[in-house]
This record gives structure tokens, C-alpha cells and sequence, in this order.
């Protein structure tokens, strides 16, 4: 089946470190992108990729590092300069192009926790 | 700039009575407007999308919005809510910036349907 792939569903992390997210796509989409979301806010974007080896910052890149090394792999590294790491992480991948009209597809998220 | 204001945090119904949820817009052009749902600890699942064609879109699960663009809304609607509702909805607006789809989520409407 076609879809998002995220992993771990659960993470912990310690103070000082840093920890990486997968996500991995097979549905042959050149965007990818990660989201953050907090309780009771809406989604916001962290980094984009519209092709290999080219992101792009979002509106709250600070304390995150993403690749794209591969059309179907994203990750996300949280470092230790992310200060307030708690939350849910979504991935997720489009077609490019177009008016604005294109899906974007969502994968099952990640929760991140500091201990 | 474009934004989204979802203007009920939470909405309670009765299992068989109406759905609305309201969504209103803000965009300097014709907007691509979209409506996600997302259980609990699950990623987001698009009910159904608008990009200026019907302005009475038909989603899944029997949802349907229709765009009024002098209302500046884009509302969702069922017409009998089942249990399986319950859910997180979000409200999304999205419009191309140089090349890349940008998207903006409204905070969420939480739905709770009771016996």
C-alpha cells in the first residue's frame, strides 16, 4: 500500500541530546514536509523539500536539521538547541506544482517527549 | 497573508442529529481551502478539498462544505453525525509561493458526539 511511513510512534529524549525521526514515502511525491503540532494549536511547518538534495526553512526551523538524500526519505534531527521539543511530529508529502490544489498526505506522526 | 479562523473550539452533538463546523477564511485571491480530520494520536486524513471548481464540495464519510466566497466560509456539514465522528477537524487554507505550496491550518475544532 501507498503511504507515509513514521518511526518511532514514541520517542524519549534526554536533556542535552539529540534525536533523529524517520520518514519514509512511496508514493513517488517530490515535497515533503514536517509539521509540528502542539495541544490545541494548529499545525506549523517546520522544514520543506520540493527535490533531492534541496529544503528549506519553515516558520520554526531553529533546533531542527532535516536532509533529503533520497526521493523517498525525510528525517528530522531534533537537537539539543530545540529548547521545547514536547510535541507531536507529523510528516508529510505532495506533488509539486500546480495552484495549491495538490493533497498533501500525512503519516501517523511521532510523539517526542524530554525526560 | 492568507489565514484561517475556525470559530468553535469544541462542538457537541448528539449521534443522528446535524454537523457544522464553521470555518471562515482570509486570502487576497481565490484560495484552495481544505478540511482534515484527526483521531486521536493519528496523523491527518483529508475529508475533502475545494480548488475553485464546485463551490459544494462532496468528502468522504458524508461530509460535504460549500465555499461562499462573499462569506469569506468554507463550512463543513453532515447530515446525521455517527460515534466514529469524534475527531479533531482542521480547517486549511493553501496557495502556491514560489513553487511551493504553502499551507495554513486553523487551531482545530474538536467534535464530540454523544449517545
Amino acid at each position: 500500500d501507498g503511504g507515509i511511513t513514521q518511526s518511532p510512534k514514541y520517542l524519549f529524549r534526554k536533556e542535552g541530546q539529540n534525536v533523529t525521526l524517520s520518514c519514509e514515502q512511496n508514493l513517488n511525491h517530490d515535497a515533503m514536509y514536517w509539521y509540528r503540532q502542539d495541544p490545541g494549536q494548529g499545525l506549523r511547518l517546520i522544514y520543506y523539500s520540493q527535490i533531492v538534495n534541496d529544503f528549506q526553512k519553515g516558520d520554526i526551523a531553529e533546533g531542527y536539521s532535516v536532509s533529503r538524500e533520497k526521493k523517498e526519505s525525510f528525517p528530522l534531527t531534533v537537537t539539543s538547541a530545540q529548547k521545547n521539543p514536547t510535541a507531536f511530529y507529523l510528516c508529510a508529502s505532495s506533488l509539486t506544482g500546480g495552484a495549491g490544489g495538490n493533497t498533501i498526505y500525512f503519516g501517523e506522526g511521532s510523539w517526542l517527549t524530554v525526560v | 497573508a492568507q489565514s484561517v479562523t475556525q470559530l468553535d473550539s469544541h462542538v457537541s452533538v448528539s449521534e443522528g442529529t446535524p454537523v457544522l463546523l464553521r470555518c471562515n477564511y482570509s486570502s487576497s485571491y481565490s484560495p484552495s481551502l481544505f478540511w482534515y480530520v484527526q483521531h486521536p494520536n493519528k496523523g491527518l486524513q483529508l475529508l475533502l478539498k475545494y480548488t475553485s471548481a464546485a463551490t459544494l464540495v462532496k468528502g468522504i464519510n458524508g461530509f460535504e462544505a460549500e465555499f461562499k466566497k462573499s462569506e469569506t466560509s468554507f463550512h463543513l456539514t453532515k447530515p446525521s453525525a455517527h460515534m466514529s465522528d469524534a475527531a479533531e477537524y482542521f480547517c486549511v487554507v493553501s496557495s502556491m509561493n514560489t513553487g511551493f505550496q504553502k499551507l495554513v491550518f486553523g487551531t482545530g475544532t474538536r467534535l464530540l458526539v454523544s449517545p
